[in-house]
Formats: C-alpha cells, structure tokens, sequence
C-alpha cells in the first residue's frame, strides 16, 4: 500500500528566503509524482509533474526533484514571496500503473512579509 | 476554457438528509475522479468515473455513497442518510484520458460538506 508522508508539517519563513519542503513515498513503482498547491478554501493547484524517467522540472522560481530508487522528492522554492503562502501537497500513483492518487497530508508554508 | 466546475462550494446538511454534489469536468474532458479531504487527513480516492461508466468506486463507502457521470450533464456524488462523519471537503478532478504519465490532473475548488 502506498504511503506518503510531507515533512515538515507546517513551515515559517521570512520572505525572500530558500525553502526546501520534503515528500517521501513508500512504494517507488510510480510513472510520475505531481506537486500540488492547496490555497484554503480553493482547489487543488498542479505546480509540477515530474515523470518517473526525469530527474527534475523547473517552473519558475519552483524546482522539484525525484529520486525514485530512494523514495523521495523535494520542492525547491526560491526567493520565497507572501504569495506562496499556501499548503503544498505531494502525490503520486497509489500502485503501478494505477491512476489513483495517494496524497501527503502537505506542507502548510508562511511566508512572512 | 473554464476550469473544473464544482457546487454548491458549502453545503449544510442535516443528520439523515441527502447531499448531492455536482461536478462539471473541463471542456473535453471525459473522464472524472471524485476525491475526499477529511480533516487533517490527505485526500482520499473514491471514485472514478467515465461518461455513463463507474470505471472504479473502490474507494467509496459501499453503503449511502453513490455516484454517476450521465451522458449529458455533470457528475453526481450522492451522499444519503449523512452521518457528521461525512463531513468533509470533497473534490473533483478531470482529464481528457485516462491519468497517465503526461497528463496532469485538475481539480475543482471543492464542496465542503457540513453535517449538523
């Protein structure tokens, strides 16, 4: 059964900092692994998609990594703004080849002005 | 193109009453999941749905919990009898296909259900 777990919980930064928010996932038999931002009140976001054969994909000042073999991905997010103050959710295929998505239960990210 | 439409955005039900939430899919897209959020939990598959298909509901309590994406029209997740435990944020996604490698999936703003 697939299991992903975001650390750290909840995160506070002064704005214009790096940040690194963190996703492990138990079953690496994936084909992709999507980064997600989850405004309160509001849906889901897909910030980045990054398929089993990539290592990485770069959008804008958001950079996300995949180690399959490990277990892990990381989101990078450069020069921290108020405007990414959010909750960021990591998911990927429950099993292999499977189009259902297990979730983290996220990273909720302040940024302070 | 608009998005993934969802309503109502907050229902309030009452212990024993039904909720019907409603989901409109991205223009093209054919294929609808239906996600639920408890509190302080990660979301959770319930069910997958293709036009006039339940295509896989495994996740889906198999008692009050109903679903259906009809010809015309949007998709429907049913919730009879509502217990407070059904209180949740419930989400629908879309895409053109079956989610596989490239695509990625969107999602709607969300029902959040409220059981008195």
């Amino acid at each position: 059964k697939q299991e992903v777990t975001q650390i750290p919980a909840a995160l506070s930064v002064p704005e214009g900092e790096n940040l690194v928010l963190n996703c492990s996932f138990t079953d690496s038999a994936i084909y992709n692994l999507q980064w997600f931002r989850q405004d309160p009140g509001k849906g889901l976001t897909s910030l980045l998609l990054i398929q089993s054969s990539q290592r990485e994909q770069t959008s804008g000042r958001l950079n996300a990594s995949l180690d399959k073999s490990s277990g892990r991905s990381t989101l990078y997010i450069a020069a921290s703004q108020p405007g990414d103050s959010a909750t960021y959710l990591c998911a990927v295929p429950s099993g292999a080849g499977s189009y259902q998505l297990t979730f983290g239960k996220g990273t909720k990210l302040s940024v302070i002005p | 193109n608009a998005g993934v439409m969802q309503n109502p955005r907050h229902l309030v039900r009452r212990r024993g009453q039904e909720a019907r939430l409603r989901c409109s899919p991205m223009k093209g897209h054919s294929h609808v999941y239906w996600y639920r959020q408890l509190p302080e939990e990660g979301l959770k598959f319930m069910v997958y749905l293709q036009k006039e298909n339940i295509i896989d509901e495994s996740g889906m309590p198999k008692e009050r919990f109903s679903a259906e994406f009809p010809k015309e029209g949007p998709s429907i997740l049913r919730i009879q009898q509502v217990v407070r435990g059904d209180s949740a944020a419930y989400f629908c996604a879309s895409s053109p296909s079956r989610q596989t490698t490239n695509e990625k999936l969107f999602f709607g703003s969300g029902t959040q259900l409220s059981v008195l």
